[in-house]
């Protein structure tokens, strides 16, 4: 069975940054791309970006709205996602998913970590 | 146009026909992925590719893709059903496009 957990998150000041965690099995990991996508309370799915397999030579790709902010990392000897957040603000405030990339543009998705900023 | 654009709402009776669409301009190149996601858990995909239906989806959930359009239909829609449906595709850079939503009820 496919699992994701994701973890790191919780409550953030301002101007601060934050990197989440997102643990994987049940899945070749190694042989996965990993997506990271946020949601809101109340509001719709948004993509944050990618990263490829080491095949791929671990290229990223990142929404427009967040490039210049985010980098999302990878750790296959740990069957490990990251997503470092850099100059939060309170418009950052979202549940914060992992999902993996086998067959479908995604295929699972893990439960999610929320994500407030405030001060 | 590197948006997806899906109806904001759609209700269906109890065992009836509903469609779910979504229109892109990148859907002319790439298949609609859709998702299902009821409140407080986390997406799952019911549909994707031209005929893929994921290990467990029940049948009554099919795809269709014609020009800008991509349509999620459920025949006989069931009172679990209800929920909130998600179309997303790519470009051809690879960035991933979501549609809105549809917020789907059951009557």
């Amino acid at each position: 069975e496919v699992q994701l957990v994701e973890s790191g998150g919780g409550l953030v000041q301002p101007g601060e940054s934050l990197k989440i965690s997102c643990a994987g099995s049940g899945f070749s990991f190694g042989d996965s791309s990993m997506h990271w996508v946020r949601q809101a309370s109340g509001k719709g799915l948004e993509w944050i970006g990618r990263i490829k397999t080491k095949t791929n030579k671990y290229a990223t790709i990142y929404a427009a709205s967040m490039k210049d902010r985010v980098t999302i990392s990878r750790d296959d000897s740990k069957n490990m996602a990251y997503l470092q957040l850099n100059s939060l603000t309170t418009e950052d405030t979202a549940v914060y998913f992992c999902a993996n990339s086998l067959s479908a543009v995604i295929d699972s998705w893990g439960q999610g970590t929320l994500v407030t900023v405030s001060s | 146009s590197s948006e997806l654009t899906q109806d904001p709402a759609v209700s269906v009776a109890l065992g009836q026909t509903v469609r779910i669409t979504c229109q892109g301009d990148s859907l002319r190149n790439y298949y609609a992925n859709w998702y299902q996601q009821k409140p407080g858990q986390a997406p799952l995909l019911v549909f994707y590719g031209k005929t893929n239906r994921p290990s467990g989806i029940p049948d009554r959930f099919s795809g269709s893709s014609s020009g800008i359009t991509a349509s999620l239909t459920i025949t006989g829609a069931q009172a679990e059903d209800e929920a909130d449906f998600y179309c997303i595709s790519r470009d051809r850079s690879g960035i991933v496009l979501f549609g809105g939503g549809t917020r789907l009820t059951v009557l």
